[in-house]
């Protein structure tokens, strides 16, 4: 079981650009969730998606983000026009129906220029 | 201030020794999980201790929760270098489905 994966490890974008960031579940998760972290700061959450559903998008920015959980394939959180403080560790975690934790991937760093 | 607030921000002990981080929160809570997270990398979950409990134990993990005050405790025995990163407590409040919310964190350094 490989774990939460994501990719990419890195990502630089100039500013205006557009950033996907991906996130393979763990084997059997049907939940996945979204996280930012800034610098020297916790994780926030942003939206939370079962396979083709938003169920928790409350801590989306309202422009620019979207995420999605399609029936085949990788989550894709989405940043368009990518700005400065977009910059930040995004982390994806999933977790299976019975259990509350969450398992994190190793993040996408992203860094806006 | 933010659900979950972690208490010391930053702690430096010695290897042998033992360590102790707080956590705060401020509304009705599932569960309430402690997260380990090394420099650059992801979070790692290390114990998880439902509303309906006070204590639990896992290895050299100890884990306190009093819903009254609610706060929690984690405390790291008999410490380790390989101990040292940073500390998170996130909820699962009642009803707020599975996303959880995290503190701001302890950084622990454990020291040769």
């Amino acid at each position: 079981n490989a774990g939460v994966m994501q990719n990419p490890r890195h990502l630089v974008r100039r500013r205006g650009q557009e950033a996907r960031l991906r996130c393979s579940p763990m084997k059997g998760h049907s939940h996945v969730y979204w996280y930012r972290q800034l610098p020297e700061e916790g994780l926030k959450f942003m939206v939370y998606l079962q396979k083709e559903n938003i169920i928790d998008e409350s801590g989306m920015p309202k422009e620019r983000f979207s995420a999605e959980f399609p029936k085949e394939g990788p989550s894709i959180l989405r940043i368009q026009q990518v700005v400065r403080g977009d910059s930040a560790a995004y982390f994806c975690a999933s977790s299976p129906d019975d259990w509350p934790g969450n398992i994190f991937g190793s993040g996408t760093r992203l860094t806006v220029v | 201030s933010q659900q979950g607030e972690e208490d010391p921000q930053a702690l430096s002990i010695q290897e042998g020794e033992n360590a102790t981080m707080n956590c705060s929160y401020k509304t009705s809570i599932n569960n309430l999980q402690w997260y380990r997270q090394n420099s650059g990398r992801g979070l790692v979950h290390l114990i998880l201790i439902r509303s309906n409990e006070r204590e639990k134990h896992s290895g050299r993990l100890r884990v306190t929760l009093d819903t009254s005050k609610k706060s929690s405790s984690l405390l790291i025995t008999a410490s380790r270098a390989a101990d040292t990163a940073s500390y998170f407590c996130a909820t699962r409040p009642t009803g707020g489905g599975n996303k959880l919310t995290f503190g701001t964190g302890t950084q622990l350094k454990v020291e040769l």
